[in-house]
């Protein structure tokens, strides 16, 4: 069974500029979450995609963070602008749905925000 | 809310020692608990989680913990120490959602880490 996709496995980028991220989660997985990870802390929720809906956005920084999951399947998370306490690891992680359990996560995108 | 706590960012351990890392939860609910391990410039693997049952829960790689609901924690621990478990690890809880589908997982919440060293 393939993984959990993420695209680029790093990205470097100065402050105000744009960036976007990619997931490609398990086939068939309903749900689909977005998680940041700062050095030395632990990841936190940022949005939570049940198919193409969101039903947790409360910790997305909405006024520079978007994310979209559109059909369902793939998504993307875009930061618009960045500042430097955006650079973090950025964690895509994906589980089947109601009444089976396996959390699946990616490698994750390294961001630099210099 | 739920959230979770790890005592110790960093433990340092010779190879063949017990390796003991501490976590304690707090849910206003039944909570399901993880345990994740984070090897540099990868993602995160789970080791062992505890949803229902029998509390000792065995994981991978020799790893085990036991849920205490007494004293909400669900410490990590391991016989012997290998150089290879040298890595981050995570302890996390999460909570059952019932919907029209049954019950799922929520989001997992993470405590900050535990940083585990290995010396020869």
């Amino acid at each position: 069974e393939a993984g959990v996709a993420q695209s680029p496995r790093y990205k470097i980028i100065e402050k105000r500029q744009s960036v976007a991220f990619w997931c490609n989660p398990i086939s068939g997985h309903a749900t689909l979450y977005w998680y940041q990870q700062i050095l030395g802390q632990g990841p936190k929720l940022l949005i939570q995609f049940q198919n193409n809906g969101v039903v947790d956005d409360s910790q997305l920084p909405k006024d520079r963070f978007s994310a979209e999951r559109l059909k369902g399947v793939d998504s993307t998370l875009k930061i618009q602008p960045a500042k430097l306490e955006d650079s973090a690891v950025y964690l895509c992680a994906s589980t089947p749905g109601p009444g089976v359990y396996g959390y699946t996560f990616g490698s994750g995108t390294r961001l630099t925000v210099v | 809310a739920q959230s979770v706590t790890q005592l110790g960012s960093h433990v340092s351990v010779s190879e063949g020692a017990l390796v003991l890392l501490r976590c304690n939860y707090s849910s206003s609910v039944p909570p399901y608990l993880f345990w994740y391990v984070q090897y540099p410039n990868q993602g995160l693997q789970l080791l062992l989680k505890y949803t229902t049952g029998a509390t000792l829960v065995k994981g991978i790689n020799g790893f085990e913990a036991e849920f205490k609901k007494s004293e909400t924690s669900f410490h990590l621990t391991k016989p012997s120490a290998h150089m290879s478990d040298a890595a981050e690890y995570f302890c996390a809880v999460s909570v059952s959602l019932a919907n029209a589908g049954g019950t799922s997982y929520g989001k997992l919440t993470f405590g900050q880490g535990t940083i585990l060293t290995v010396h020869p």
